[in-house]
């Protein structure tokens, strides 16, 4: 079966770092998506890896190793405005997105 | 540019009731899809379409119908309203690469009593 695995909430202050880790089984591979998503909003777009390593855009990276089915996004110097939940989806062999349950991060000042 | 525009914004429905929402883009993108979230579950896919004329079965497809009869238009029906349909739905679509970006709609939340 497909599953995807990232915690269920988080916590941390403004301007530090924060890492939130994503486990995934899918029936094939084609990369995996990390989407935010405010509360009440729809998820908008953040990051799309393919290939082993890290990539990185501003404050935010994201990282990928396709043997242990792991990705992470890392988020730094953190704002208020990043409480969010951040949701990892895989694309499968399909082409079609496995979405997980969001982690849902709270940035306290 | 509008992007992905979804009506209504909100729902309450008697439950056996008939509904459609609706979901425009003016992206030009074939690929779209209709997508339900509830609390403390991941996106889950209802219907999607490759291109105008052509439609398939997600994830959760039962009680819901789709329509593709142009580029730009992509209905989701429910013929006969379930309070389990009670949900947020998120209409989506995709560039011309399988692994283009989905963009997503501002979300129609329903509520089916």
């Amino acid at each position: 079966g497909q599953n995807i695995d990232q915690p269920t909430e988080m916590t941390a202050t403004e301007g530090a770092i924060v890492q939130i880790n994503c486990t995934y089984q899918t029936s094939g591979f084609n990369g995996l998506f990390w989407y935010q998503q405010h509360a009440g909003e729809a998820p908008t777009f953040l990051s799309y890896n393919v290939l082993d390593g890290l990539e990185e855009k501003g404050r935010f990276s994201s990282f990928l190793s396709r043997s242990k089915g792991y990705s992470y996004l890392l988020l730094k110097e953190l704002q208020m405005k990043d409480s969010a939940s951040y949701l990892c989806a895989p694309l499968d062999s399909n082409y079609q997105l496995i979405w997980g349950a969001g982690t849902k991060l709270i940035i306290k000042p | 540019i509008a992007g992905i525009t979804q009506a209504p914004t909100s729902q309450i429905l008697a439950a056996g009731r008939r509904m459609t929402l609706r979901c425009t883009q003016d992206m030009r993108h074939n690929a779209m899809y209709w997508y339900r979230q509830d609390l403390g579950l991941g996106l889950r896919l209802i219907h999607y379409s490759n291109t105008a004329g052509t439609t398939g079965k997600g994830e959760v497809p039962d009680g819901y119908s789709v329509s593709r009869a142009n580029t730009d238009d992509f209905p989701l029906t429910l013929a006969s309203a379930v309070p389990s349909q009670t949900s947020v739905y998120f209409c989506a679509s995709r560039g011309d690469r399988d692994t283009d970006t989905q963009y997503f709609g501002p979300g129609t939340r329903l509520t089916v009593l």
